[in-house]
């Protein structure tokens, strides 16, 4: 199984600032690698797949990079409704997907 | 519009039987795999299994395994998570979600919160 670990736990960063987030894979998922946003109450909404690729209707301030074992996801400058938990997936030769843990980014 | 229309909320006791369910339109329903994620309360989420509904082809995460089922109907465009026996420790929010052509789940149910307790 590929475990995916996410830095940091918890983001503190103020609006109109800029987030970096990050994805470590435990082996390559070569671009196999996708973003959610959650907020409470809500289920998760796909941000970027394939590492890199924004999902219709995301901002442009929402980018992913990365492959092989390092993701990144930064959002350019934070607006308030951006503050929420982050998950990054893999689906890497199908079994089994996993998600990472999660980041919070919360509002310092 | 792709949407996933999932079940209502469950209350049961333990060794109860369930079976939730999630209903796709907007696309073609046998074209995609749609998975099942367990988020347990206040807690991260965890991929169940999966099924392409064109043919039943069905994986499962070694985790759930054995522990749950996963069914399609596509003359109905309905996917199922079923429990034969359930515990306390399956009470969680189920989401179904769909797998796009990138590798990602695409499109999501609003999710159907199961709590299990004598």
């Amino acid at each position: 199984e590929i475990v995916l670990t996410q830095s940091p736990a918890t983001l503190s960063l103020s609006p109109g600032q800029r987030a970096t987030l990050s994805c470590r894979a435990s082996q390559s998922v070569t671009s196999h690698l996708a973003w959610y946003q959650q907020k409470p109450g809500q289920p998760p909404r796909l941000l970027i797949y394939e590492a890199s690729n924004r999902a219709s209707g995301i901002p442009a301030r929402f980018s992913g990079s990365g492959s092989g074992t390092d993701f990144t996801l930064t959002i350019s400058s934070l607006e308030p409704e951006d503050f929420a938990l982050y998950y990054c997936q893999q689906r890497s030769n199908w079994l089994p997907i996993t998600f990472g843990q999660g980041t919070r980014l919360e509002i310092k | 519009e792709v949407q996933l229309v999932q079940s209502g909320a469950e209350v049961k006791k333990p060794g109860e039987s369930l079976k939730i369910s999630c209903k796709g339109s907007g696309y073609s329903f046998i074209s995609y795999w749609i998975g099942w994620v367990r988020q347990m309360p206040g807690k991260g989420l965890e991929w169940m299994g999966i099924i392409y509904p064109g043919d039943s082809d069905t994986r499962y995460s070694p985790s759930f395994q054995g522990q749950v089922t996963i069914s399609a109907d596509k003359s109905i465009s309905t996917a199922y998570l079923q429990w034969s026996s359930l515990k306390a420790s399956d009470t969680a929010m189920y989401y179904c979600a769909r797998h796009g052509s990138g590798s990602a789940f695409d499109s999501w149910g609003q999710g159907t919160l199961v709590s299990v307790s004598s």
